[in-house]
């Protein structure tokens, strides 16, 4: 069964540095998404991107944040410069339309620790 | 931002029996709700997608009813088993957005 992956599952960085994580959406997907959850709260939305463009963004996601699909596969988040507050766990997910009953495919997230 | 609230935040039950917990939504400008199964360490795994008020959906021993009018939803869990362990999320996605708004979660433990 196709599905969402994300590398790496882990990743520790020092603040002020910048950090990319990845993404593999399903391959006839055409909506992909970041979210995010701090430790103990909810799941946040970062960022909706559709036809190599953001199609929805949040408060959280300000100037630091960028999200780009590089090839026809991986679908990034960087961060400029990281700050103790951005440690998260942040998930990636697909999915193929906008129709009221698509599903949105989750990744198994990536670990962010930002010393 | 849409206020979604689930209750109970944990459970308890013994192997075999059945459970329910609730996720409260506001119920204007609703389009549809998702219930998400999520397993430490793993995606989580989409359960269903609920659109009208009335919807009663059902995959194996889970269902799942969706009251748009008074903004609620009910997962039930019939017979639970150790696998059921997980963490329950209920998603809304408001009219006019694609992203979807979680709830804290319920996280089940069944005792064998």
């Amino acid at each position: 069964e196709p599905e969402v992956t994300q590398t790496p599952s882990h990743q520790v960085t020092q603040m002020g540095q910048e950090v990319i994580l990845r993404c593999v959406p399903i391959s006839n997907h055409l909506y992909f998404y970041w979210y995010r959850q701090i430790l103990g709260q909810k799941v946040e939305f970062l960022v909706s991107f559709y036809n190599n463009e953001i199609s929805e963004k949040s408060e959280i996601f300000d100037d630091q944040f960028s999200v780009e699909r590089p090839d026809g596969s991986n679908f990034t988040l960087k961060i400029r410069s990281t700050k103790l507050e951005d440690s998260a766990m942040y998930f990636c997910a697909s999915s193929r339309g906008l129709a009221i009953n698509n599903e949105q495919f989750f990744g198994p997230g990536t670990r962010l620790t930002v010393l | 931002i849409l206020n979604v609230e689930q209750s109970p935040q944990s459970l308890h039950v013994q192997e075999g029996d059945s459970t329910n917990f609730t996720c409260s939504f506001p119920s204007s400008n609703f389009y549809a709700l998702h219930w998400y199964r999520w397993e430490t360490a793993k995606s989580p795994e989409a359960l269903f997608v609920m659109t009208l008020n009335g919807d009663e959906k059902k995959k194996g021993r889970i269902s799942a009813t969706l009251n748009t009018k008074e903004g609620y939803s009910y997962l039930y869990i019939k017979g639970s088993q150790p696998e059921d362990s997980a963490t329950y999320l209920c998603a809304p996605r408001p009219t006019g957005a694609n992203n979807l708004f979680f709830g804290t979660g319920t996280r089940l433990t069944v005792i064998p």
